[in-house]
């Protein structure tokens, strides 16, 4: 069945240091969206990606999304102790079918 | 407006027992979605209402049922619990005008279950 990997599963940086996440489907997305969970809450929506190749900013995130469908990547600039939290990938294939990757866990020393 | 609702936040249950879970969406959204959060399996997809009928479905087991009603509010129930049932039960509300993930879904703050 279609899965949707996410690395890596835990990432520890020094406050300033960039953050990168990656998912990689084992099939063609007809989009991708991405969430972000505090500890202790809901998952909350942060960008879908449709378009191959497409590239999203919002502020010091970039969100890419891969020419092939397949794979797409959150980076985070310079982090800040707000952004701790885990990120989540979520791909929806051509049936309609959404499936979460299994996040990362972003933990930052100040 | 006001963000999607979960009642109750948590819940104690047995084996056997079963359990049903409320979910009122953001006035005027039309499609709510089910999803269990454990840490070993992560966010998985069980179901999605749209203007009272089930739109898909994830590959969950029958135990896990649920229905819409006409104002839009989501019910999930799950028959003869198992300890491995245990989950943040999480349900998320869009617009629903477009099918396979074209809007952004809204979640609430998921209600934890206990199964003992």
């Amino acid at each position: 069945g279609q899965q949707v990997m996410q690395i890596p599963q835990y990432q520890h940086v020094q406050e300033g240091e960039d953050f990168t996440t990656y998912c990689n489907s084992s099939t063609t997305l007809s989009n991708i969206q991405w969430y972000k969970q505090r500890p202790g809450g809901h998952p909350v929506f942060l960008i879908q990606l449709v378009k191959s190749g497409e590239v999203k900013k919002q502020k010091r995130l970039t969100f890419q999304f891969g020419e092939a469908k397949k794979n797409s990547s959150l980076h985070i600039t310079a982090t800040q102790t707000t952004d701790v939290g885990t990120y989540f990938c979520a791909g929806y294939s051509s049936a309609s079918k959404i499936i979460f990757g299994s996040g990362t866990r972003l933990s930052i020393r100040p | 407006k006001a963000g999607v609702t979960q009642t109750p936040r948590y819940l104690i249950k047995t084996r056997g027992q079963q359990v049903t879970l409320s979910c009122s969406p953001i006035s005027g959204h039309r499609s709510v979605s089910w999803y269990q959060q454990t840490p070993g399996q992560g966010l998985q997809f069980l179901f999605e209402y749209f203007s009272e009928t089930q739109r898909n479905k994830g590959n969950f087991p029958g135990r896990f049922s649920g229905r819409q009603f006409s104002n839009s509010r989501s019910e999930m129930n799950v028959s003869t619990l198992e300890l491995g049932d245990s989950a943040l039960y999480l349900c998320a509300s869009s617009l629903g005008n477009m099918r396979g993930g074209a809007e952004t879904q809204y979640f609430g703050p998921g209600t934890r279950l206990l199964v003992l």
